[in-house]
């Protein structure tokens, strides 16, 4: 289950507030991943970086910014234009564009909106 | 885009039975069905994968199962166990699309 980290596990927000979901992987892979997981909907792809310094918008990207400044990080940031950020996220990564069948998996984020 | 639908959402099994959770999949050109499971709190981790050249796919207690022509695949799970109850995520993948379409889930309970 190692390569892939998310900190925090629990993170409680006030509305109006702006908040940073952390993702970590040392698997050297290229492509990493942002999704968001509601009860009953399953995972849904707010945004994905193929390499450093690009990135590309998923289903539901309104709301939420990311960054790929470094190949090992990947933080997304929630933002108070986000009508309904209470979720649990998951950051994923794939070796690379040619390999993006296996996604690996962090262990995710529970955010609260107080 | 692509669309994946999953049934069914919930599913109760004997402990030995089999379980049978099927996806359906809008576009023709998809090419790549992993499944996933999730248990209770943790990250979801992939099981099994199959390709659209490949009708069937085993590994051990657990298969997958692919129907191009009516675009749906299955995940068969025989001689259950306590340990199988998850939540089981589809998904699928369009050729030269580097996402993958998820399924809404199918919560699997083993009852003992």
């Amino acid at each position: 289950d190692g390569g892939i980290t998310q900190s925090p596990k629990y993170l409680f927000r006030k509305e109006g507030q702006n908040v940073t979901l952390s993702c970590e992987q040392n698997l050297n892979h290229d492509a990493m991943y942002w999704y968001r997981q509601d009860p009953g909907q399953g995972l849904r792809l707010i945004y994905y970086s193929q390499i450093v310094n690009d990135f590309q918008k998923g289903d539901i990207a309104e709301g939420y910014s990311v960054s790929r400044e470094k190949k090992e990080s990947f933080p997304l940031t929630v933002t108070s234009a986000q009508k309904n950020p209470t979720a649990f996220y998951l950051c994923a990564s794939t070796p690379d564009r040619a390999n993006t069948d296996t996604q690996y998996f962090g262990p995710g984020t529970r955010l609260t909106v107080l | 885009g692509e669309n994946v639908e999953q049934h069914p959402s919930t599913l109760s099994v004997q402990e030995g039975d089999s379980a049978v959770i099927k996806c359906t999949y809008s576009d023709s050109a998809s090419n790549y069905f992993p499944w996933y499971k999730q248990e209770l709190g943790k990250r979801p981790q992939l099981i099994i994968d199959i390709r659209s050249n490949v009708g069937e796919k085993k590994d051990q207690r657990i298969a997958v199962t692919l129907n191009k022509t009516a675009k749906h695949f299955s995940l068969h799970i025989t001689e259950t166990q306590p340990e199988d109850s998850a939540v089981y995520f589809c998904a699928a993948r369009f050729d030269g699309n580097e996402k993958l379409t998820f399924g809404t889930g199918t919560r699997l309970t083993i009852i003992p």
